[in-house]
């Protein structure tokens, strides 16, 4: 067990709609990040945030959005959603603001049918 | 911009062979790289990393890379293959520790699969 929590562990739902993931961190970590995991596209960085402040962006579509709350914990948002965004969608924390060593969740299967 | 190859998207071994997964980067500054591993219904876990220094490093459950910066190669190395080794490995890179704009670059993984 990593220590970092993510619900739903699946979710299905049809092309246009809207979702919300949560995360939760690992005791003590301030870093959420966020990872999308698809057959074609591999694991791909989407955002990561730091104590409520987004850190880094990657290959995070405008109809994707995140936070990070006052308790550390962190909602990834997902909208207009289209057949390829199923995907497996992971959480992952750290203590700081480097990747050197990152804890992952379990993921959230998202089925966009 | 750094990428990773993984040769190989599966690879089978018998059960106490040697297990040789291989990872190429690319990197225009001295890179960190990764491997993670992948169990069933299960998140990455953190196998090993190389920073800087020794270029042979020693991770959990046996598992041993080498940096080779000629060869930009960074291949995982097991002795004696187990079945609960049995998983997807992940190789990544990232161009500095804090892993930047881009942060973790991921290969597209190796499924191991161990033969009894």
């Amino acid at each position: 067990d990593s220590g970092v929590t993510q619900t739903p562990k699946h979710l299905i739902t049809a092309t246009g709609q809207r979702v919300t993931l949560r995360c939760s961190p690992r005791s003590g970590d301030l870093s959420v990040y966020w990872y999308q995991q698809s057959l074609d596209q591999g694991l791909q960085f989407l955002i990561q945030y730091y104590n409520g402040e987004e850190r880094a962006k990657g290959n995070i579509l405008e109809r994707f959005s995140a936070q990070q709350f006052p308790d550390l914990h962190s909602e990834l948002n997902l909208s207009s959603l289209e057949l390829g965004d199923s995907a497996l969608y992971f959480c992952a924390s750290s203590v700081g603001t480097d990747h050197e060593k990152l804890f992952f969740g379990s993921g959230t299967q998202l089925s966009v049918l | 911009a750094q990428s990773v190859t993984q040769l190989g998207s599966h690879v089978s071994v018998s059960e106490g062979a040697l297990v040789l997964l291989r990872c190429n980067y690319s990197s225009s500054v001295p890179p960190y790289l990764f491997w993670y591993v992948q169990y069933p219904n299960q998140g990455l876990q953190l196998l090993l990393k190389y920073t800087t220094g020794a270029t042979l490093v020693k991770g959990i459950n046996g598992f041993e890379a080498e940096f080779k910066k000629s060869e930009t190669s960074f291949h995982l190395t097991k002795p004696s293959a187990h079945m609960s080794d049995a998983a997807e490995y992940f190789c990544a890179v990232s161009d500095k520790v804090g892993g930047g704009a881009d942060g973790l670059t991921f290969g597209k993984g190796t499924h191991l699969i161990i033969q009894p």
